[in-house]
């Protein structure tokens, strides 16, 4: 399978333990992108990288998440802290990052659902 | 913020065209209108994208009207399988720009 692969699809953590979610892009694509999604919402941006540059955060990433693609490849988000609110899907995605961007589409995974108890 | 507005939810006679409709009144002339679906526990399924004329592909249609602010896609014979939130996203090209769901379209499809 080549598309865009999430690990773990799952994970159950305490309050206040920390997570690590890992994402492994289509090979050739040089964007990679995080979303949150809740319940009946759609995806919320969460940040996004062209190769190993952090390009863009949202408001919405507390100092509790980082996020990193040291090698331009595969990409983690860490979650400190973990709050019973972050229980959510955490989809990752990714594009060629073509320039022009004219027929940019992003390819999604799976995601990881998290569960704060 | 998504800079569309869909209805909230939908049902289709499976083998009938889904026609889905998405207003994007504030549409810029350099914004396409994206469109993405979700089928339950998967992640987003880029469907169509298009900036003022008429798109098809082996998917669905899109079609935009003249003055922009509006696009229906058309999912022609529709199965049970393309039961799943239905994303309208508009977007500039040639930027840096993430893109931005709202909520969707729960287009059922009913046997």
């Amino acid at each position: 399978d080549t598309g865009v692969s999430q690990n773990p699809r799952h994970k159950i953590t305490k309050r206040g333990q920390n997570v690590t979610f890992r994402c492994d892009p289509i090979s050739e694509h040089n964007r990679l992108y995080w979303y949150r999604q809740t319940l009946g919402q759609g995806p919320e941006f969460l940040t996004y990288f062209q190769n190993e540059a952090q390009l863009e955060k949202s408001r919405l990433l507390s100092d509790r998440f980082s996020a990193e693609r040291p090698k331009g490849s595969f990409s983690t988000l860490e979650i400190q802290r973990t709050e019973q609110g972050d229980s959510a899907m955490y989809l990752c995605a990714s594009s060629l990052g073509q320039v022009p961007t004219t027929n940019e589409k992003l390819f999604f995974g799976s995601g990881t659902q998290l569960s704060v108890l | 913020d998504a800079k569309t507005t869909q209805p909230t939810s939908m049902d289709c006679a499976e083998g009938r065209a889904a026609n889905l409709p998405c207003n994007h009144s504030t549409i810029s002339g350099n914004e396409y209108v994206y469109w993405y679906r979700q089928i339950h526990s998967q992640g987003p399924q880029y469907i169509i994208h298009g900036l003022k004329n008429n798109e098809t592909n082996e998917m669905a249609s899109l079609i935009i009207t003249e003055d922009r602010k509006s696009s229906t896609l058309i999912l022609p014979h529709a199965t049970l399988r393309d039961t799943a939130v239905y994303y309208c996203i508009v977007r500039v090209m040639n930027r840096d720009d993430k893109i931005i769901f709202g909520k969707g379209t729960r287009l059922h499809i009913l046997p």
